[in-house]
C-alpha cells in the first residue's frame, strides 16, 4: 500500500539549476498539496491542486510551478533554484477539499541549494 | 492569513506521566481542524479530525478536544510511553478556501 510516493528523497542542486519534484498517490485522492518545511516554522503550503485539471497558489507560491499531470501525479518545478528554497518538500493528498478529511503525506524531499 | 498557533514548542515528560498540549486558531470562519502525529525521518500521519465545537475524539490512549467557540484544541496524552515520542501538528482550515494552516508543532520526548 505505497499511499504518496516521492522522488528523489534527496537532491543536492547549484544556484540556477532547475529540477522537478515528482510525487504520486494511488488513493484516488482528488486533491493534491506540496509544502515546504523549514526549522522553526510549520508545513508552509506552496501549491495545490483541488481536483484535476486545476492548480492554485499557497502561501508561498514565488519561485515554484506546479503540474497537475492527471489525477494521480503532482509536481513541483524549480525553474531557477535558489539557496532560499533549501528545505523539505512534502507533497500530501486528501479524497477531496472541503470535505475536511485528513491529508496523506509521502516521505518528502530534502533539498539542498549551494 | 490564518494564524494557528500551538504551545508548548517543547516537552519532556516522564513515562508513564499525563500530558496535554494546545493548539489555537482564529475562530471565525472555522471549517475543520485536524491533529498530527509526526516521527522522526517519517512524514506525518493524522490523529483526529474534528468539526464541531464539543468535539471529543480518542484512539487509545491519545484524545482530543474541539472549542470553535474560543479558538482551541486540546490534545491529551493518557500514561505516556516512549513511542509515544513525537512532534505532534494542528492544522486549521476555514470555511470558503479550505486550505490548511499548519501550527509549528510541539515536540514531545517521552523519557523511560
Amino acid at each position: 500500500n505505497a499511499g504518496v510516493t516521492q522522488t528523489p528523497k534527496f537532491q543536492v542542486l547549484k544556484t540556477g539549476q532547475s529540477m522537478t519534484l515528482q510525487c504520486a498517490q494511488d488513493m484516488n485522492h482528488n486533491s493534491m498539496y506540496w509544502y515546504r518545511q523549514d526549522p522553526g516554522m510549520g508545513l508552509r503550503l506552496i501549491y495545490y491542486s483541488a481536483s484535476e485539471g486545476t492548480t492554485d497558489k499557497g502561501e508561498v507560491p514565488n519561485g515554484y510551478n506546479v503540474s497537475r499531470l492527471n489525477k494521480r501525479e503532482f509536481s513541483l518545478r524549480l525553474e531557477s533554484a535558489a539557496p532560499s528554497q533549501t528545505s523539505v518538500y512534502f507533497c500530501a493528498s486528501s479524497r477531496r477539499m472541503g470535505e475536511g478529511q485528513p491529508q496523506h503525506f509521502g516521505d518528502g524531499t530534502r533539498l539542498s541549494i549551494l | 492569513i490564518l494564524n494557528v498557533e500551538q504551545s508548548p514548542q517543547s516537552l519532556h515528560v516522564q513515562e508513564g506521566d499525563s500530558t496535554n498540549f494546545t493548539c489555537s486558531f482564529p475562530s471565525s470562519n472555522f471549517y475543520a481542524l485536524h491533529w498530527y502525529r509526526w516521527e522522526t525521518a517519517k512524514s506525518p500521519e493524522a490523529l483526529f479530525v474534528m468539526t464541531l465545537n464539543g468535539d471529543e475524539k480518542k484512539k487509545g490512549r491519545i484524545s482530543a478536544t474541539l472549542n470553535t467557540k474560543e479558538g482551541y484544541s486540546y490534545l491529551y496524552i493518557k500514561g505516556s510511553q516512549p513511542e509515544d515520542s513525537a512532534t505532534y501538528l494542528c492544522a486549521c482550515s476555514t470555511s470558503g478556501t479550505y486550505k490548511y494552516i499548519f501550527g509549528t508543532g510541539t515536540r514531545l520526548k517521552v523519557l523511560a
